[in-house]
């Protein structure tokens, strides 16, 4: 079974500054996709970014960018110029099938002001 | 703007009760999901449906079961509620096709079980 490591249950980041959340993965797998989920509190899951295992090139969408490390497995996401609103559960998924995900544990991020 | 609805954002049930959770999509999706959510465990695969009627477990079907009659619809059933049941549950549905696509959530179902 395909396992999902964040070692970081909680980070905190000064607005407008940049961090970095880590999550590691195992597979025997060549081909599958990773997802960086977002949970604000008391709001509903979105997605924030998603990277397809086959593409060398990390995904970037806005302030929100990954490193993607195959070999090591590693999948990381960063958020740059931080803002208050970026302050809630993130989750590192995997999933190789098309159909159910599996989550890492999640890592709770503060923004101060 | 896709929409995915639970039944009920708070629940509160007795020991031994049957209880329904009811899950609608607007989107015309293939695959919906329900997973339960607790503190430090992340998010836990209940059952999933790629098609009406269609079922499969995920990682804790153990005191749940699963209807899935209509295409819009997906219920997660609690035959007997335990206390150990009492947590959060999070529907989600997401298009089937080559790759997997975007799961979308609902805003969550907080069940306690007393």
């Amino acid at each position: 079974a395909q396992t999902v490591t964040q070692s970081q249950p909680e980070m905190s980041v000064q607005e407008a500054e940049t961090v970095t959340l880590s999550c590691t993965y195992d597979t025997s797998e060549s081909d599958y996709y990773l997802f960086w989920y977002k949970q604000p509190p008391s709001r509903q899951m979105i997605l924030v970014i998603r990277q397809e295992a086959y593409k060398q090139q990390n995904a970037t969408e806005n302030r929100f960018s990954v490193n993607f490390q195959k070999a090591a497995k590693s999948f990381s996401l960063k958020i740059s110029d931080s803002q208050l609103g970026d302050a809630a559960m993130y989750f590192c998924a995997y999933t190789n099938s098309g159909y159910a995900l599996n989550f890492g544990k999640g890592t709770s991020l503060l923004v101060t002001p | 703007d896709v929409k995915v609805t639970q039944s009920s954002r708070y629940l509160v049930k007795r020991t031994g009760e049957k209880v329904f959770l009811e899950c609608v999509q607007d989107m015309d999706h293939e695959n919906m999901f329900w997973y339960r959510q607790d503190p430090g465990l992340g998010l836990r695969l209940i059952y999933f449906s790629y098609d009406v009627k269609m079922k499969e477990k995920g990682d804790i079907p153990e005191g749940y079961s699963v209807s899935r009659e209509k295409k819009e619809r997906f219920s997660l059933i609690l035959e007997s509620a335990s206390t150990n049941q009492t947590s959060m549950y999070l529907c989600a549905s997401s298009l089937s096709g080559g790759a997997p696509d975007t799961q979308y959530f609902g805003p969550g179902t907080r069940l306690t079980v007393l």
